[in-house]
């Protein structure tokens, strides 16, 4: 079942121009993913953030985790048209040892000139 | 890095015909692989998991006489759609975990298949 909620479904910006995403899910983790997907391709993993971890940065990608609100965020900074995909948060379950990902619903980003 | 290859790309098929899906880890050993289906717009939607050597578990909702899933090495599982109907008409993906774990990663995900019933 889906467990992530993102917003804002969908997102316009210029380049240069900074894009937030928000994902919000609803059982304890093990970690949280980012994923972009271009249109009709499969995904790429961009960052995984730990459940003890609260922020990482990748480049011009910034995320956060609060975990006491069962939510992350996804920062990309100085955008460009290149970033236009759509970008997923996945969440890892705390148990098992071959932890399923459940995504969430995405964010199209469109990154104009 | 570790790279998965999905294959075919793209395929249209008959009403009522089978269509294979391989999903091959080229550089890593993956214990486990799954399956996803993406309508457009919308997110992943886990199928099933499978484990070497082991049957499938299926999502609830996921006809596994529908949806044959095969994983017999530590590099390939396939994905078959059997009897396929317009309504399978979808975009799969399929997604690996290695055996060994890396402090940062662990799932590589193939290129996707887009599935066209007619």
């Amino acid at each position: 079942s889906q467990q992530g909620e993102e917003d804002p479904q969908a997102l316009s910006i210029q380049e240069g121009e900074n894009a937030t995403m928000n994902c919000s899910y609803k059982t304890s983790i093990n970690n949280l993913q980012w994923y972009r997907q271009n249109s009709g391709r499969g995904l790429v993993h961009l960052i995984l953030i730990r459940s003890n971890e609260r922020e990482k940065h990748s480049g011009r990608l910034r995320v956060t985790l609060d975990t006491s609100k069962k939510s992350s965020s996804l920062l990309i900074t100085a955008s460009r048209a290149a970033d236009t995909a759509s970008y997923f948060c996945a969440t890892a379950a705390l148990t098992g040892t071959a932890s399923k990902l459940t995504f969430g619903t995405g964010t199209r980003l469109q990154v104009t000139l | 890095g570790a790279v998965v290859s999905q294959h075919p790309s793209r395929v249209i098929c008959k009403s009522g015909t089978s269509v294979k899906i391989e999903c091959r880890s080229l550089d890593f050993q993956a214990t486990t692989m799954f399956w996803y289906r993406q309508f457009p717009k919308q997110s992943l939607m886990l199928m099933a998991t499978s484990n070497e050597g082991s049957k499938a578990t299926y999502e609830q909702g996921v006809e596994k006489d529908k949806f044959l899933i095969n994983h017999a090495s530590l590099t390939l599982s396939t994905l078959t759609v059997t009897s396929a109907h317009p309504e399978d008409s979808s975009f799969y993906i399929c997604s690996a975990r290695a055996r060994v774990v890396s402090s940062n990663y662990g799932y590589t995900f193939g290129s996707g298949t887009r599935l066209t019933v007619v």
